[in-house]
């Protein structure tokens, strides 16, 4: 049972433009949220979170926005780069925040010239 | 800092077999977690050491264990291997009581697992 659903496995966009990743999950016990982001042959890189007492978190060119109502968040990227092309992971840590990490599948976003 | 440290890179077993892959956390870390990301999916999460015992366990069998020592590395150890334990294997280490709300961790390389 998939608790963390990344629904796109692939996205272009085109360098400079806005590149939007989604990110659905079911269990409402979860209370922090994270965006991973993952190069070949490298472990996955922390990029940006948020708590569930949030809506909305900015660093830089990466926000992450939380709708709890509808069970849904997303990462933007503003203007996206080549080296923004990577395998992203959504993610989500129950409220102990020493438990497990629950991982979607990831989405693979490509930044065409 | 030399970050969270896994190795082997690459290990190729046959059916039957047993593996111990090991990892070295982030200076400062005294919590590591390990994750097994086969093809195509997301890491998913096997189980975490902190002050050298299990704490959390995932959806894995026993012939899945794992140790920590007294300097925090750990080792993941996987028993009469499958062919269905073909994947990637990463490790990441994290802080309790970092003062953090959320439990960041530093993931390593992995170690690519291929059993014949």
């Amino acid at each position: 049972d998939q608790q963390v659903k990344q629904n796109s496995p692939s996205l272009s966009v085109q360098e400079g433009r806005i590149s939007i990743l989604n990110c659905d999950y079911t269990n409402s016990m979860f209370d922090y949220f994270l965006w991973y982001k993952k190069y070949p042959a490298e472990g996955p890189t922390f990029l940006i979170s948020i708590s569930s007492i949030k809506d909305k978190n900015e660093d830089g060119r990466f926000t992450v926005f939380l709708n709890k109502s509808a069970k849904h968040l997303s990462l933007h990227i503003v203007p996206s780069q080549p080296g923004d092309s990577a395998v992203y992971f959504c993610a989500a840590s129950p409220m102990n925040r020493d438990d497990k990490i629950i991982f979607g599948k990831g989405t693979r976003l490509h930044i065409l010239p | 800092d030399a970050g969270v440290t896994q190795s082997p890179t690459h290990l190729i077993k046959t059916r039957g077999q047993q593996v111990t892959l090991r990892c070295s956390p982030k200076s400062g870390h005294d919590t590591v977690s390990w994750y097994q990301q086969a093809l195509g999916q997301g890491p998913q999460f096997i189980f975490q050491y902190y002050e050298e015992e299990e704490r959390q366990r995932g959806n894995f069998p026993d012939r899945f264990s794992g140790h920590q020592f007294p300097n925090y590395s750990s080792e993941l150890n996987v028993n009469a291997l499958l062919l269905g334990d073909s994947a990637l294997y990463l490790c990441a280490s994290s802080s309790r009581g970092s003062g953090r709300g959320y439990n960041e961790q530093f993931f390593g390389p992995g170690t690519r697992l291929t059993v014949l």
